[in-house]
């Protein structure tokens, strides 16, 4: 079975300062996808990134950055330099690699960038 | 080029209604995926149709059904409404399915009163 948790409900933290959102992940099989997800209060899930199981490299794109630990089921994600445009909820998400689209979903973490 | 594209917005129904959403995939996308958002919780799969054949279907009772269009638009049914069916009912596509990355429409808003 699939399960995605975000331990995290709610964050908080002022404008400028840097935050990192926690995934833990939970499959048997050995190839499989990590997203992360934004969604504003528009409802519309806007993707941001996908890593696959065999490829640990931490990325970073521009104020965002992911890293991926396979050794302890990982896959956390923090801003940089934090801005109010940044307020979502963020969802954390898993697909194994069995050619359909069944993502499993973390409940999410409500972060506010307070200015 | 147009996103994902869902009707309607928002929907009231009363128990024991039908609801008919509707999706319509961007362009060139032949994977069309559904999910429900009940609010404060991740989305949960339902269904997902490749080429107008079902590839995948979560758990989710018999009242919910759907179908794919040879345009590869798409339409989730709801028979026989419950309270707990009020949701966001989010629409995805994807180019062909499997690991690539799924474009998600706004959302439908479903209330059952």
């Amino acid at each position: 079975a699939q399960k995605v948790t975000q331990a995290q409900t709610e964050i908080s933290v002022v404008e400028k300062e840097d935050v990192t959102l926690d995934c833990v992940y939970e499959t048997r099989d050995t190839t499989y996808y990590l997203f992360w997800y934004k969604q504003p209060p528009s409802g519309e899930l806007v993707f941001l990134i996908r890593r696959n199981s065999f490829d640990e490299q931490n990325e970073i794109s521009g104020r965002y950055s992911w890293n991926f630990q396979k050794s302890t089921s990982s896959f956390n994600f923090t801003i940089t330099a934090s801005q109010v445009v940044d307020s979502a909820v963020y969802f954390c998400a898993l697909l194994p690699d069995f050619g359909n689209e069944k993502l499993t979903f973390g409940t999410g973490t409500r972060l506010t960038i307070i200015p | 080029d147009a996103g994902v594209t869902q009707s309607p917005t928002h929907l009231i129904k009363t128990r024991g209604q039908h609801v008919t959403l509707r999706c319509s995939p961007i362009s060139g996308h032949k994977s069309v995926s559904w999910y429900q958002q009940v609010l404060g919780q991740g989305p949960q799969f339902i269904f997902q149709y490749y080429e107008k054949e079902e590839r995948g279907r979560g758990n989710f009772p018999d009242r919910f059904s759907a179908r794919q269009f040879p345009n590869y638009s798409s339409e989730l049914n709801v028979n026989a409404l419950l309270l707990g069916d009020s949701a966001l009912y989010l629409c995805a596509s994807s180019w062909e399915g499997g690991s690539n990355e799924q474009f998600f429409g706004p959302g439908t808003r479903l209330t059952v009163l």
